[in-house]
């Protein structure tokens, strides 16, 4: 029973296109994160929730929007996709410790 | 600008080999993790350092958090093919926030 899930794993779009990447945690924990890893796998953190409330969004395009329905799900919604968003997006979660990350969104923008 | 610096940046190493990585900044932080972080996967959590000299070990992997608590090491025995993959450590920043180092990504040979 997967920790942390996110959909999908690859994703291959067009410059300029709008798409979403979805997360869920089974464990429980109140703060979820999104990271980004570029090509030197360098992670950088996004944007962090805690019980559905923002509480990190660090320098990001506004084009990234994330969204947290319920504690157990945190999504990534990213508009007019650009070739430098090209990367590994990770969804995470932690209860005031470790992070448990999912295994990755590779998107690619071409 | 906190930043953790991950040396060496790339290790090759034959089967049976002992090495040591290094994790440095010149801030002073908390607490301190390392991930180990296989290809198409998300970071694992391997060990949580939170006192000055601290040292923890898991198996064949020693992990030291230094007096000042501005560096870690982690030194592994006997290196096995397993133990392949991208290390990162991560610190503490503000309450819910860790940042990561540069990785060192770890290669042993059989």
């Amino acid at each position: 029973d997967t920790a942390v899930s996110q959909t999908p794993k690859y994703l291959v779009t067009q410059m300029g296109n709008d798409k979403s990447i979805k997360c869920e945690q089974n464990l429980g924990h109140d703060t979820m994160y999104w990271y980004k890893q570029d090509s030197k796998k360098f992670l950088k953190i996004m944007f962090s929730y805690n019980n559905k409330e923002l509480i990190i969004n660090e320098t990001v395009p506004n084009r990234f929007s994330p969204k947290s329905p319920d504690k157990a799900h945190l999504n990534l919604h990213i508009n007019s996709l650009e070739l430098g968003d090209s990367a590994v997006y990770f969804c995470a979660s932690s209860q005031m410790g470790g992070y448990t990350f999912g295994s990755g969104t590779r998107l690619t923008v071409v | 600008t906190q930043l953790l610096e991950q040396s060496p940046q790339f290790l090759s190493i034959q089967e049976g080999e002992n090495l040591t990585v290094y994790c440095n900044s010149s801030s002073v932080f908390s607490s301190l993790q390392w991930y180990r972080q296989e290809p198409g996967e998300g970071p694992v959590l391997l060990v949580t350092v939170v006192t000055g000299g601290e040292v923890k070990k898991l198996k064949r992997l020693t992990f030291q958090f230094g007096d000042a608590r501005k560096d870690s090491s982690l030194h592994i025995t006997a290196a096995q093919p397993g133990d392949t993959g991208l290390y990162l450590c991560a610190a503490l920043s503000g309450t819910y926030k860790y940042i990561f180092g540069t990785g060192t990504r770890l290669k042993v040979l059989a």
